[in-house]
């Protein structure tokens, strides 16, 4: 299994710039997790979807923020415009819920800079 | 108050020493508790994995879960260097139809050779 897989693996933007995270969850899992990781706040949930479908995405910062699952195998977080503050890693993870409710698998992340 | 709580050392132990850490929480409808490793640029891994109250061993792990005191615990014994990473706490409060995890904010370890 090749596990969660994410592109790009670091990104420097400038200020203003659209930015677009890729994620490929492990196959067979039907819940999808992005979350963003910094000092200050550590590791919070921003969106997660099950079966394709947003479930609960109280986490996303405010409206420059999307994301989208259009298939099983593929999601996408996006930020427009971005600004310096949104500098973190973000994280994908998948799982397949039920009993297994905290067993979530991450991917490496994508480190993202905003000058 | 945070809904959850962990020191964020730095913890810094000599190879071989029993190493404790540990998260507080308010949240009292949390029911599973998790430990995630995070190696340094790398992202979480499960550690440990239990339901509501109790422990659970897997090796040198052992996790703790005291409802009452809403006080978790993960001991390693006999730390090797590989076990340098941070240590994430992690928890949900109904597997039904809400899979978040809020997480604390991680403790690192350094283990000494």
């Amino acid at each position: 299994d090749a596990g969660v897989i994410q592109s790009p693996r670091h990104e420097v933007t400038e200020m203003g710039q659209e930015v677009t995270l890729r994620c490929k969850p492990i196959s067979g899992h039907d819940y999808l997790f992005w979350y963003r990781q910094t000092m200050m706040r550590g590791l919070e949930l921003l969106i997660y979807f099950n079966n394709n479908v947003p479930i609960d995405d109280s986490g996303m910062p405010e409206d420059r923020f999307s994301a989208k699952m259009p298939n099983a195998s593929f999601s996408t977080l996006k930020i427009q415009p971005s600004e310096p503050r949104d500098s973190a890693v973000y994280f994908c993870a998948s799982s397949r819920g039920g009993t297994a409710v905290g067993e979530q698998y991450f991917g490496p992340g994508t480190r993202l800079t905003v000058t | 108050q945070k809904e959850v709580e962990q020191d964020p050392g730095p913890l810094s132990v000599p190879e071989g020493a029993i190493v404790s850490l540990n998260c507080t929480y308010s949240n009292s409808a949390f029911q599973y508790f998790m430990w995630y490793r995070q190696y340094s640029r790398k992202g979480p891994e499960l550690l440990m994995y239990t339901y509501s109250s109790g422990n659970k061993e897997d090796g040198r792990f052992t996790a703790q879960v005291d409802k009452s005191s809403k006080y978790i615990s993960l001991f390693i014994r006999d730390s090797q260097p590989s076990d340098s990473a941070t240590y994430l706490c992690a928890m949900s409060d109904s597997g039904g139809s809400n899979y978040k995890l809020t997480f604390g904010k991680g403790t690192l370890l350094t283990v000494n050779p």
